[in-house]
């Protein structure tokens, strides 16, 4: 099947700095793609579309400043997270639609731990 | 209202059993039904996947719709100990593949 790659899979920084995750289509195209934000024991969370070409579009509640995206190419989609802080310590997983109707492929996620 | 809600468990099985998963949804326009497993730090994998109502059977795993109760299934058979792993019904509510995701039932198998 599609391969949703992510890196780095685990990243720790400090509050104030800003961090970048990159979500790769390893062997198919993607125009759009998601990024989903996940809580211990808890559902994912839809972010943003991230859309090749053009902005992204946010969920509401989620601070566009905040969580910067951008689909560079038809294989690699980034999320920034600006100035992060510990409560935007999570799992963050991206994922792009998939060959069957509405189905998504999903990366393995990225751990992020702001101390 | 939660367009889809799921039991989040935790839910503990001996080796063997049969493991029954179900969600509920509100929205009676929903056609597409799935299941993701989900392991432990790691991205959800798309299990099982189904259109309108009915069951869909793949190995040790079925999946049935009943679109008159809203209410979806996954049934599990023989379950093993590496069939332990978080399970999330997800239904598509638009159509730029949005996913609408049950909050996850974590199941342990024990050996």
């Amino acid at each position: 099947g599609a391969v949703v790659s992510q890196h780095p899979s685990r990243v720790i920084c400090k509050s104030g700095t800003s961090v970048k995750i990159e979500c790769r289509s390893l062997d198919f195209q993607a125009t759009t793609m998601f990024w989903y934000r996940q809580f211990p024991k808890k559902s994912l969370m839809l972010m943003a579309t991230s859309n090749e070409g053009s902005k992204a579009t946010y969920e509401q509640g989620v601070e566009k400043d905040k969580f910067l995206i951008n689909h560079a190419s038809l294989t690699l989609s980034t999320l920034t997270v600006t100035s992060a802080h510990p409560e935007d310590s999570s799992f963050y997983i991206c994922s792009a639609p998939g060959t069957v109707s509405f189905t998504q492929y999903f990366g393995p996620g990225t751990r992020l731990t702001v101390l | 209202q939660k367009e889809v809600e799921q039991d989040p468990g935790p839910l503990s099985v001996p080796e063997g059993a049969i493991v029954s998963l179900n969600c509920t949804y509100s929205n009676s326009a929903f056609q597409y039904f799935m299941w993701y497993r989900q392991y432990s730090r790691k991205g959800p994998e798309l299990l099982m996947y189904t259109y309108s109502s009915g069951n869909k059977e793949d190995g040790r795993f079925t999946a049935q719709v009943d679109k008159s109760s809203k209410y979806i299934s996954l049934f599990i058979r023989d379950s093993q100990p590496s069939d332990s792993a978080t399970y999330l019904c997800a239904i598509p509510y638009s159509n730029d593949y949005k996913l609408s995701f049950g909050a996850g039932t974590t199941v342990t198998v024990r050996a």
